[in-house]
């Protein structure tokens, strides 16, 4: 079957690091994104991995291991505008390009 | 570059009755998907469609249907509505299905009472 798991809530603290994990087991894989979802708002593209490794984007990062089937997202520097969910999303390679998503991790930055 | 748009942005319908959402995509972009956001669910896909045939479906019944112009403009209709429906319609574009970022609409709200 296909599943992605990630940690429900975080709290974290202004100006501080945190990372999100994501674990999938899928059909098949072709690639992992991470999005940036505010309340009541639209999600929006962070970042995406195919290959082992870590991609760095200014104050995100995004790791991934195939072999493991886990993926992280690392914040750094974090400011309250960071407060949102973060959705994990893994594209099956079986279903021409689906994007199957994890139900989010919701972050919440204190000053 | 304007972004995806999507009408109505709210909506409430009673059970028994079909709605009809839309989905503007990018210029340009070919692809449009269709999902549904629940708090229970998450985010769950329901198809995609590009130049103008469905190409995937998600796991939803029959009464969850769409359709694409020749615009790249997308609809979709649920039919005999029920209160589980209720939810955030979220539509997203790409350039192509094999594009990897999608970009997504604002959503409708849909509340079925």
């Amino acid at each position: 079957g296909q599943n992605i798991d990630q940690p429900t809530e975080m709290t974290a603290t202004e100006g501080a690091i945190v990372q999100i994990n994501c674990t999938y087991q899928t059909s098949g894989f072709n690639g992992l994104f991470w999005y940036q979802q505010h309340a009541g708002e639209a999600p929006t593209f962070l970042s995406y991995n195919v290959l082992d490794g870590l991609e760095e984007k200014g104050r995100f990062s995004s790791f991934l291991s195939r072999s493991k089937g886990y993926s992280y997202l690392l914040l750094k520097e974090l400011q309250m505008k960071d407060s949102a969910s973060y959705l994990c999303a893994v594209r099956d390679r079986g279903s021409q390009g689906n994007l199957i998503f994890g139900k989010g991790t919701k972050l919440s930055v204190k000053p | 570059k304007a972004g995806v748009t999507q009408t109505p942005r709210y909506l409430i319908k009673t059970r028994g009755q079909q709605v009809t959402l839309s989905c503007s995509p990018i210029s340009g972009h070919r692809s449009v998907s269709w999902y549904q956001q629940t708090p229970g669910q998450g985010l769950q896909f329901l198809f995609e469609y590009f130049s103008e045939t469905q190409r995937n479906k998600g796991n939803f019944p029959g009464r969850f249907s769409g359709r694409q112009f020749s615009n790249s403009r997308s609809e979709m209709n649920v039919s005999t509505l029920e209160l589980g429906d209720s939810a955030l319609y979220l539509c997203a574009s790409s350039l192509s299905s094999r594009d990897y970022e999608q970009y997504f609409g604002p959503g409708t709200r849909l509340t079925v009472t």
